[in-house]
């Protein structure tokens, strides 16, 4: 099992642009969560999605939006980037409801210059 | 959300026990325990979780207090890749869709 799994691994883009990172669930889970991690500070939840909808929202501004796919799998997209953006972006999968335990990828490194 | 306090850092010698306190003294009754930690450059994984009884596992032990406002994680004997932030989170266990909250958490430093 290979876990949860994220893409890029890092990623450098300039003020203004967009950006889309990828994360694929744990086999056999079906709810994926976003976390934005600043630096020296706890992840911070971003929104959850299940059964390919939006659940529930952190409070992040509508910049950030999400998509979850039939296979589990989910996309974050970020638009018209702030320095403020900058981040570790770490996905988690759980099982249906996410009741217990979730399972956090190794997350992307996003820089805005 | 029902928060918790944890000090922001502690130090343990290597193979020596360690208890990481938390306090929540605002914990409802439908609210689990949950401990993570993060290594350096990896995602936060699962430790642990209660409610209100004392669990044990291969990774650690917690122990919760008889009225549930404390609990604390107990590492039997720390190596050095223990080394790591350990986050107290609580979770209202009737409401499915609850993201989790971390707080700062605690550094954990395990001297060799």
């Amino acid at each position: 099992d290979a876990g949860v799994t994220q893409s890029p691994t890092h990623l450098i883009k300039t003020r203004g642009q967009q950006v889309t990172l990828r994360c694929s669930p744990k086999s056999g889970h079906d709810t994926v969560s976003w976390y934005q991690q600043a630096l020296g500070q706890g992840p911070q939840f971003i929104f959850q999605y299940y059964e390919e909808e939006e659940r529930q929202r952190g409070n992040f501004p509508d910049r950030f939006s999400g998509h979850q796919f039939p296979n589990y799998s989910s996309e974050l997209n970020v638009n018209a980037l702030l320095l403020g953006d900058s981040a570790l972006y770490l996905c988690a999968s759980s099982q249906t409801g996410g009741k217990y335990e979730q399972y956090f990828g190794p997350g992307t490194r996003l820089t805005v210059t | 959300d029902a928060k918790t306090t944890q000090p922001n850092s502690m130090e343990s010698n290597e193979e020596e026990p360690v208890h990481l306190p938390c306090n929540h003294s605002t914990i409802s009754g439908t609210d689990y325990i949950h401990w993570y930690r993060q290594l350096p450059s990896q995602g936060p994984e699962y430790v642990i979780h209660g409610l209100t009884s004392n669990v044990n596992n291969r990774m650690a032990s917690l122990a919760i207090a008889e009225d549930r406002k404390s609990s604390t994680l107990i590492l039997h004997r720390a190596t050095l890749r223990d080394a790591a932030v350990y986050y107290c989170i609580l979770r209202d266990v009737d409401n499915y869709g609850q993201n989790f909250v971390f707080g700062p958490g605690t550094r954990l430093s395990v001297l060799p």
